[in-house]
C-alpha cells in the first residue's frame, strides 16, 4: 500500500531534550515536506526537499533542521525543543513533474503530535 | 508567490450542492490550483486539481475562472461525511517549486 508513515505518532517531552520525528515514504517520491499546524489555523511549512541532499527552509524553519539522506526518508530534527513547537506535524511526499518543476499531488502521512513541557 | 483566500467557514445542507469559493488573483503562468480536505486532524487528503479548465472526479468538480485568479470547489451531493477543513493552495512552479502554502481553508459543517 503507498503510504506515508510518521513516528512517533505522539510524543511528550521537555524543554531541551533533542528529539527526532521520522517519516517514510513507499512511492519512490523526490519531494519531501514538513508542516506543523497549529490549532484552528492552517498548515505552515517548515522544510522541504526537492531530492537527496537537497533541502530547503519553509515558511517556519526556526527551531528545527532536516537531512535528506536516502529518497525514501526525511526526518525532521528538534535540538533543543520549547514549548512554542507544541503542534502537530505532517510530512508529506510528493512526484516533481518534469514539465513544469513544479510538485503534484502531496500524499500526507498521519500527523505527530508533539507537546514539549 | 500566489496566495490565496477562502471563507473561514460554510455552511451546508445535506445532499445539496457545497460550492466552496477560492481567490487566487495572484496566480500566475502554469501554476496549478489544488484542493485538499482535512477530515478532524488527519493528514490532508488530495481531492482535485487544475490548471484552466474545469475539471470533474469521483469526488468533486472544479470550476476555474477564465481569467484564473478564482475557482470554486463543488461537492456536488454533500453528505455529513463532508464535513472538514478545505483548502485551496497553489502549486509553485520552479523556482520555487517546492514552497507549499496552505491558507487557513473553510471550515464546511454539512447540516443534517
Amino acid at each position: 500500500e503507498a503510504q506515508v508513515t510518521q513516528n512517533p505518532r505522539y510524543l511528550i517531552t521537555v524543554t531541551g531534550k533533542k528529539l527526532t520525528v521520522t517519516c517514510s515514504q513507499n512511492m519512490n517520491h523526490e519531494y519531501m515536506s514538513w508542516y506543523r499546524q497549529d490549532p484552528g489555523l492552517g498548515l505552515r511549512q517548515i522544510y522541504y526537499s526537492m531530492n537527496v541532499e537537497v533541502t530547503d527552509k519553509g515558511d517556519v524553519p526556526e527551531g528545527y533542521k532536516v537531512s535528506r539522506k536516502e529518497k525514501r526518508n526525511f526526518p525532521l530534527i528538534l535540538e533543543s525543543p520549547s514549548p512554542n513547537q507544541t503542534s502537530l506535524y505532517f510530512c508529506a511526499s510528493s512526484i516533481i513533474t518534469s514539465g513544469g518543476g513544479s510538485t503534484d499531488t502531496q500524499y500526507f502521512g498521519p500527523g505527530t503530535r508533539l507537546t514539549v513541557l | 508567490d500566489a496566495k490565496t483566500t477562502q471563507p473561514t467557514s460554510m455552511d451546508c445542507a445535506e445532499g445539496r450542492a457545497a460550492n466552496l469559493p477560492c481567490n487566487h488573483s495572484t496566480i500566475s503562468g502554469n501554476e496549478y490550483v489544488y484542493w485538499y480536505r482535512q477530515i478532524h486532524s488527519q493528514g490532508p487528503q488530495y481531492i482535485i486539481h487544475g490548471l484552466k479548465n474545469n475539471e470533474t472526479n469521483e469526488m468533486a468538480s472544479l470550476i476555474i475562472t477564465e481569467d484564473r485568479k478564482s475557482s470554486t470547489l463543488i461537492l456536488p451531493h454533500a453528505t455529513l461525511r463532508d464535513t472538514a477543513v478545505y483548502y485551496c493552495i497553489v502549486h509553485h512552479k520552479s523556482p520555487n517549486a517546492g514552497k507549499s502554502t496552505f491558507g487557513d481553508g473553510t471550515t464546511l459543517t454539512v447540516k443534517p
